[in-house]
């Protein structure tokens, strides 16, 4: 079965440090990932997306992919508390998304 | 541009009665999809469709029943709710999801409860 995985957390960082979200998958015919943000009570919104190996900045975030390695990465630059929330990682799998469980993130001021 | 709607946002059912969650968006996309997210946990898929008149079971869907008349929509049926069913439903949809890997757009949401 294809998977996403993620350590549901949650990940505690003090406001201004680098927050570092990690996601592996299983099935090596995946092409695109992508992070969506999802507050509490709300649907999740994209925030990044990465389809070739390496990284790729929007602004405060950064998305990295290692094919080989089979793992998908984000980091966040000067965290804020509105930061907070649950990030969850896709990866396409034929004509659907796999989604991870989700990492909870806590910015403390 | 109201992209993905979801109609009920709230609905609380009594065990055995049956309702659809309504789905649609006006973006033209092909592929769309139901999700339920039970509290503290990830995103189920419960039944895509990859246009109109195709439908196919994604990784839960007991208990569920989907359509695609038009592209436009896609409702989900429960028929017969049991509490287990209580959760937050997402509808999602996208143009197509390898070329250019394009991303999901989600609707708000409905939140249902089964007592």
């Amino acid at each position: 079965q294809k998977e996403v995985e993620q350590n549901s957390g949650p990940l505690s960082v003090p406001e201004g440090a680098i927050a570092s979200l990690n996601c592996t998958y299983s099935d090596r015919g995946s092409q695109s990932f992508f992070w969506y943000r999802q507050y509490s009570g709300k649907s999740p919104e994209l925030i990044m997306s990465i389809y070739s190996n390496g990284d790729k900045e929007d602004g405060r975030f950064t998305a990295q992919l290692n094919k080989a390695s089979q793992y998908v990465s984000l980091l966040i630059r000067d965290s804020q508390p509105s930061d907070s929330a649950t990030y969850l990682c896709a990866g396409d799998a034929a004509d659907k998304l796999i989604f991870g469980t989700g990492t909870r993130l806590q910015v403390f001021p | 541009n109201a992209g993905v709607t979801q109609t009920p946002k709230f609905r609380i059912l009594k065990i055995g009665q049956s309702m659809t969650l309504q789905c649609t968006q006006d973006m033209n996309h092909n592929y769309m999809y139901w999700y339920r997210q039970d509290p503290g946990m990830g995103l189920k898929l419960i039944y895509y469709s990859v246009g109109a008149g195709i439908t196919d079971k994604g990784e839960v869907p007991n208990g569920y029943n989907v359509s695609r008349s038009t592209t436009e929509d896609f409702p989900l049926r429960l028929e017969l709710a049991a509490p287990s069913q209580t959760s937050v439903y997402f509808c999602a949809s996208n143009p197509y999801p390898r070329v250019g890997g394009q991303p999901q757009h989600f609707g708000d949401g409905t939140r249902l409860s089964i007592l």
